[in-house]
């Protein structure tokens, strides 16, 4: 059984830029979820996923977007990247909205 | 959402028990306590969750009071790969997210 997945590893990007996070959820999940962690501090979340369509969304602006795919893998967008967006980003599966969640190693991204 | 408070970091002896305390004061009916733990950056790792009842699984136990208003992760036997960061967590229903504090900051030592 394949875990969670994560690409990048690491990316680094300059302010303004736009940027695409992949995550490939564990066998047999329908629900992704996205979590931004900044240095020292605990997860937030970000959105969720329930087959391919949005289902929650947490303190985040609208430059943080998002997709499910039918395989239900997924994509993170951010739009008008800032430096406050340094971080690394998690993505975590599960098999329903209420089951506990698997995380993928992240991507840590640097904004210049 | 229900909030949790941890002490912010904990030592415990290799080979001994690590008590990990959370209070939830705040915590609703159909809400349940999940455990997680981060070791330095890789992704949070599921420990145990509950909802009122005492869990145990291969990892770690979970002993819930009986008002539900605070818990303890137990890790019966702490090794040195038990360095984390651990978080306590009141899952929000219906959509799920996991709300993360500080957590605890778990040094086993030697």
């Amino acid at each position: 059984e394949t875990g969670v997945t994560q690409s990048p590893t690491h990316l680094i990007k300059t302010r303004g830029q736009q940027v695409t996070l992949r995550c490939s959820s564990q066998s047999g999940h329908n629900t992704v979820s996205w979590y931004q962690q900044a240095l020292g501090q605990g997860p937030q979340f970000i959105f969720q996923y329930y087959r391919e369509e949005e289902n929650g969304r947490g303190n985040f602006p609208p430059r943080f977007s998002g997709l499910q795919f039918p395989n239900y893998s997924s994509e993170l967008n951010v739009n008008a990247l800032e430096l406050d967006d340094s971080a690394l980003y998690l993505c975590a599966s599960s098999s329903g909205r209420g089951y506990e969640q698997f995380f993928g190693p992240g991507t840590r991204l640097t904004v210049l | 959402d229900a909030k949790t408070t941890q002490p912010t970091s904990m030592d415990c002896a290799e080979g001994r028990a690590a008590n990990l305390p959370c209070n939830h004061s705040t915590i609703s009916g159909n809400e349940y306590v999940y455990w997680y733990r981060q070791i330095h950056s890789q992704g949070p790792q599921y420990i145990i969750h509950g909802l009122k009842n005492n869990e145990t699984n291969e990892m770690a136990s979970l002993i819930i009071t009986e008002d539900r208003k605070s818990s303890t992760l137990i890790l019966p036997h702490a090794t040195l790969r038990d360095t984390a960061v651990y978080y306590c967590i009141v899952r929000v229903a219906p959509a799920g997210k996991l709300i993360f504090g500080q957590g605890t900051t778990l040094q086993v030592k030697p």
